[in-house]
């Protein structure tokens, strides 16, 4: 069945960088566009990231554009999240989507704090 | 950005009673191409989401025939025909009709009167 299955996910300090991972199994991967969507501790859902299933096109949210970088690796059926200059407000369960967000991994926690 | 404004933001439901939740956009979400995009997605606690229902009112596999959504243009409802105990969550609508961002509802938390 579909999976997905993130992490990567810590404590870091602001300023600092992380790297998520999103593993997907179960299906083709190449054929799918994928997304990161995050949850702020007692807050809704934000999308962040967009990218297609050959990475031509890709899509940030405002509050993460210029510090967040998707990409993937279809190789290695493999979605990734580059994070630099995290802030305290990017504190999160950030999980990975498949298409139209319709399947969900079970997230990684990203805590940001001195 | 396409703003979604759900109500009510807690909903307590006895159980076998009937619920429903209203999610409104900032403008019309008709897709060009003629579909609507709204999304439904039930969050359990320590759970990740979970879609139910797909474009405004089509039951992803395995969701129980008690969940409908309904609606059209800038007004969307998901309704519960008889709350169970396993349905106590948080709802989000979410809009891809208007995109990048996708936009979602604030959440509507569902819980056992």
């Amino acid at each position: 069945q579909v999976q997905l299955v993130e992490s990567g996910g810590g404590l870091v300090k602001p300023g600092g960088s992380l790297r998520l991972s999103c593993a997907a199994s179960g299906f083709t991967f190449s054929d799918y566009y994928m997304n990161w969507i995050r949850q702020a501790p007692g807050k809704g859902l934000e999308w962040v990231s967009y990218i297609t299933g050959t990475g031509s096109t890709i899509y940030y949210a405002d509050s993460v554009k210029g510090r967040f970088t998707i990409s993937r690796d279809n190789a290695k059926n493999s979605l990734y999240l580059q994070m630099n200059s995290l802030r305290a407000e990017d504190t999160a369960i950030y999980y990975c989507a498949s298409g139209a967000a319709d399947v969900w991994g079970h997230g990684t926690t990203v805590t940001v704090s001195s | 950005d396409v703003v979604m404004t759900q109500s009510p933001l807690s909903l307590p439901v006895t159980l076998g009673q009937p619920a429903s939740i209203s999610c409104r956009s900032s403008q019309s979400l008709v897709h060009n191409d003629g579909n609507t995009y709204v999304n439904w997605y039930q969050k359990r606690p320590g759970q990740s989401p979970r879609r139910l229902i797909y474009k405004v009112s089509n039951r992803d596999s395995g969701v129980p025939d008690r969940f409908s959504g309904s609606g059209s243009g800038t007004d969307f409802t998901l309704k519960i025909s008889r709350v169970e105990a396993e349905d106590v969550a948080v709802y989000y609508c979410m809009q891809a009709t208007h995109w990048p961002p996708y936009t979602f509802g604030q959440g509507t938390k569902l819980e056992i009167k």
